[in-house]
């Protein structure tokens, strides 16, 4: 059971718009930034999405996110098939004195 | 960059020690992460340490079950169990904490026990 939530599985067709919700409590997303992840499989994940809303140098504008209160989204429009990989979010928990992770969303481009 | 030691195979009982070795940045001025993935699950936090004063701290999960150490002289940290069970079969990942976010990543150490 990973401390903040995510959809196990999203799916959308190439050119739509998905979104993609991590759910947490006051001790984490409610008081830190959230991180997003891009993972394909057996790779390590990279850094997709950092400070909420902020993208990496040679991260498309394609994707983005969002944090409200104690739940964050990563966004991507304009969907395309190589963005089918697994997602995951992350913050720092002040009670854990650690981070968190989200148990990762597998994104399916049909 | 974070570059790990390679896969491992082991029996369940034996004793094991990955590596997680740090280049192109000051090594002891950063926490490392290490980061526990099982087969088909979530990223999960297993514990870190601050080389710069050697702070080291467990997620309640994971303590007692591993040792986290570094070695300063060649810029590398450690992830060691005493006895393993095939329950830690998973893909161990080391990534650096900088600037409240987790980046670069290692790319990764798959561990396999069987038992």
């Amino acid at each position: 059971q990973s401390v903040l939530t995510q959809p196990p599985s999203a799916s959308g067709t190439p050119g739509q718009r998905v979104t993609i919700s991590c759910s947490g409590s006051s001790s984490n997303i409610g008081r830190n930034t959230v991180h997003w992840y891009q993972q394909f499989p057996g790779t390590a994940p990279k850094l997709l999405i950092s400070g909420n809303n902020q993208r990496p140098s040679g991260v498309p504008d394609r994707f983005s996110g969002s944090k409200s209160g104690t739940s964050a989204s990563l966004a991507i429009s304009g969907l395309q098939s190589e963005d089918e990989a697994d997602y995951h979010c992350a913050t720092w928990d002040d009670s854990l004195k650690g981070p968190v992770f989200g148990g990762g969303t597998k994104l399916t481009v049909l | 960059q974070l570059v790990q030691s390679g896969a491992e195979f082991k029996k369940a009982g034996e004793s094991l020690k990955i590596s997680c070795e740090g280049s192109g940045y000051s090594f002891t001025s950063y926490w490392i992460i290490w980061v526990r993935q099982m087969p088909g699950k979530g990223l999960e936090w297993v514990g870190m340490i601050y080389p710069g004063d050697s702070d080291i701290r467990y997620s309640p999960s994971f303590q007692g079950q591993v040792t986290i150490s570094a070695d300063n002289s060649i810029s590398t940290a450690y992830l060691q169990w005493s006895s393993l069970k095939a329950s830690d079969t998973a893909m161990y990942s080391c990534v650096r904490l900088s600037s409240g976010r987790f980046d670069p990543w290692g790319q990764g150490t798959l561990v396999t026990v069987s038992s």
